[in-house]
């Protein structure tokens, strides 16, 4: 079974306009961390958040904001007034501990984003 | 910092031919690791290493060699390169056990691998 679903494969919005990436998690743990990712087209893999499990506070960061919700084991991702600076695939992903206190990642498969001037 | 560096960031390979996929990082990050990235499937881990002289398995781990021997270098080998090994190869590294958001994982740029 997938640990992280990511269901929208692509979406396409319109600059200016807001957007919701949808992730949903599946874990047993109960200490675990998530994350999300941005891969713009050239491709590296940049960090854009870290959330543990103990802390459901929403997060805002500029137009970007998160919701993490234990209840519904989801962490959405808003960004609000989209920009085409922002398209991109973005990953969310879990961690969990494994051997050696390593935190494995699981990735889900990627929203990509397409924001049409 | 130069962060996390790969090289090359293209290889074409052909069936059976070995290559070793190189690695570096510079700030001094306990933890590095190696992930695949194919279509639809997201990144999934390789191998990984906790340190120099410990590595392990991850979920895809068959066909690939690692070793960690420094800090610094975590070079990713494949013995007999295969066309299910096309993909795009991501290294990472995080802080360590002894250092708050240990797990947060920076990644290099990434390898493009094609095996015909």
């Amino acid at each position: 079974a997938q640990k992280v679903t990511q269901a929208q494969t692509e979406i396409s919005v319109v600059e200016k306009e807001d957007v919701t990436l949808d992730c949903v998690y599946e874990t047993r743990d109960t200490t675990y961390y998530l994350f999300w990712y941005k891969q713009p087209p050239s491709g590296e893999l940049v960090f854009l958040i870290r959330r543990n499990s103990f802390d459901e506070q929403n997060e805002i960061s500029g137009r970007y904001s998160w919701n993490f919700q234990k209840s519904t084991s989801s962490f959405n991702f808003t960004i609000t007034a989209s920009q085409v600076v922002d398209s991109a695939v973005y990953f969310c992903a879990l961690s969990e501990m494994m051997g050696y206190n390593f935190n494995k990642f699981y990735f889900g498969s990627g929203t990509k984003l397409n924001v049409k001037p | 910092n130069a962060g996390v560096t790969q090289t090359p960031k293209f290889q074409v390979l052909k069936t059976g031919q070995s290559m070793t996929l190189q690695c570096a990082q510079d700030m001094n990050h306990e933890y590095m690791s190696w992930y695949r990235q194919d279509p639809g499937m997201g990144l999934r881990l390789i191998h990984y290493s906790v340190g120099a002289g410990i590595t392990d398995q991850g979920e895809v781990p068959n066909g690939y060699n690692v070793s960690r021997s420094t800090t610094e270098d975590f070079p990713l080998r494949l013995l007999s390169a295969a066309p299910s090994q096309t993909s795009v190869y991501f290294c990472a590294s995080s802080l360590g056990p002894s250092q708050e958001s240990t797990d947060t994982q920076y990644f290099g740029p990434g390898t493009r691998l094609t095996v015909l």
